[in-house]
């Protein structure tokens, strides 16, 4: 079974640029989530989706960033225009049916806005 | 805003040593979880506790929940270089959502 993917899994582009992370979750799971760390913090939570619908989105950190997972399947993540204070890791994770699941997590996006 | 902290955030020992990594909050999670992250990877589950008082043991390595389940320990026994890595707990909240804390960094040395 294929676990979370997660695509770039490094990208550097310039201030101002747009990035886009894709994650595919583990097939079949509902929830979808999006975290991130930044150098030097711990990782925190960025939004939690249940099928296409955003469940928490409490997370996100400014409307420069925008997640979508149409159909339920694949979740994008954009960050659009990127700062200096962006880069970092962003990890999707995924797990089925209720909480207390466990999550399963990516390998990460690495992200660096020069 | 739920916070977890960890100490000690790093750790070098010798192989063979005996460890404790503790995990902290003022908050009450419905569950928690212990991750070890290496270099490049995402983290990778190591156990859920649920029960206030559980205790789970996988191999050398011994994980239990605090009572009111808002803290929670992980012993190593023994410890190898291949236990070294970046130790995480993250305590799930009611809403489903998970906060991490800061992890510990352990260094096991042949």
């Amino acid at each position: 079974e294929a676990g979370v993917t997660q695509f770039p899994s490094h990208s550097v582009i310039e201030k101002g640029q747009t990035v886009t992370l894709r994650c595919d979750p583990i097939s079949g799971h509902d929830n979808l989530y999006w975290y991130r760390r930044v150098m030097g913090k711990e990782i925190k939570f960025l939004l939690h989706f249940v099928k296409e619908s955003k469940q928490d989105e409490s997370g996100m950190p400014n409307n420069r960033f925008l997640a979508e997972r149409t159909g339920g399947t694949y979740s994008t993540l954009k960050v659009q225009p990127a700062e200096l204070e962006d880069s970092g890791v962003y990890f999707c994770a995924s797990s089925q049916g209720q909480a207390k699941n466990t999550i399963y997590f990516g390998e990460g996006s690495w992200l660096t806005v020069v | 805003t739920q916070l977890l902290e960890q100490s000690p955030q790093f750790l070098s020992i010798q192989e063979g040593e005996n460890l404790t990594v503790y995990c902290n909050s003022s908050s009450v999670f419905s569950s928690l979880q212990w991750y070890r992250q290496e270099p490049g990877e995402g983290p990778v589950l190591l156990v859920t506790v649920v029960t206030g008082g559980e205790v789970k043991k996988l191999k050398r390595l011994t994980f239990q929940f605090g009572d009111a389940r808002k803290d929670s320990s992980l012993h190593i026994t023994a410890a190898q270089p291949g236990d070294t890595g970046l130790y995480l707990c993250a305590g799930q909240d009611y809403g489903q959502n998970f906060v991490f804390g800061p992890g510990t960094r352990l260094s096991v040395l042949p």
